[in-house]
């Protein structure tokens, strides 16, 4: 069974730069979520996509964008960078929306 | 929204000894889960434990619902055992809202 997989693992931009990051969901899976974690604190959840479609939303600007394809894998877009948006970021995935949640690796995104 | 608080923040032990962590949250849940996460950053799910009692080796969780608190229990604690440790909570169906975690040291 394959677990939840991120692409890439680090990645540095620039401040306005776009940034795309990748998740592959776990076998079987047809929910993904995707948190951010800045340094020492606890994730927060920027959005889910269930079956292709938005099933959620946290308190994340709409630069903030992501989408799902068919085989449940998923993007996470995010225009004009901002110095504050250094963090690492994870991707979970579920059964179900409701059924717990299994995390990638993260990819950790540096902002200069 | 829902508020999750763990503690304590901050924990540092010798090797071989037993820690209880907790976790207090503000409303219901459908889920709760416990994750480590490692130095490098890779989040591990340790427990699904939205009621009752788990065990896993040297690990074990409770969590009484109707007093919405969850404890994880940490036996025998050895060094590979570092890192934060994380409760996380779930309404409905859709995100987890973590606490901030609780940071557990061990030394040899």
């Amino acid at each position: 069974e394959t677990g939840v997989t991120q692409s890439p693992t680090h990645l540095i931009k620039t401040r306005g730069q776009q940034v795309t990051l990748r998740c592959s969901s776990q076998s079987g899976h047809n929910t993904v979520s995707w948190y951010q974690q800045a340094l020492g604190q606890g994730p927060q959840f920027i959005f889910q996509y269930y079956r292709e479609e938005e099933n959620g939303r946290g308190n994340f600007p709409p630069r903030f964008s992501g989408l799902q394809f068919p085989n449940y894998s998923s993007e996470l877009n995010v225009n004009a960078l901002e110095l504050d948006d250094s963090a690492l970021y994870l991707c979970a995935s579920s059964l179900y929306p409701t059924q717990p949640q299994h995390f990638g690796d993260g990819t950790r995104l540096s902002i200069l | 929204g829902i508020q999750v608080e763990q503690s304590p923040p901050d924990l540092i032990l010798q090797e071989g000894a037993n820690s209880t962590l907790r976790c207090n949250f503000s409303d219901s849940v459908n889920n709760l889960q416990w994750f480590h996460q490692n130095p490098w950053g890779q989040l591990i799910n340790l427990f699904y434990i939205p009621s009752g009692t788990k065990q896993n080796g040297r690990l074990s969780a409770t969590t009484v619902a109707t007093e919405r608190y969850s404890l994880l229990y940490i036996s025998s604690s050895q060094t590979t055992d570092s890192g934060v440790y994380f409760c996380a909570v779930q309404q409905g169906a859709q995100k987890l809202v973590f606490g901030q975690g609780t940071r557990l040291t061990i030394n040899p």
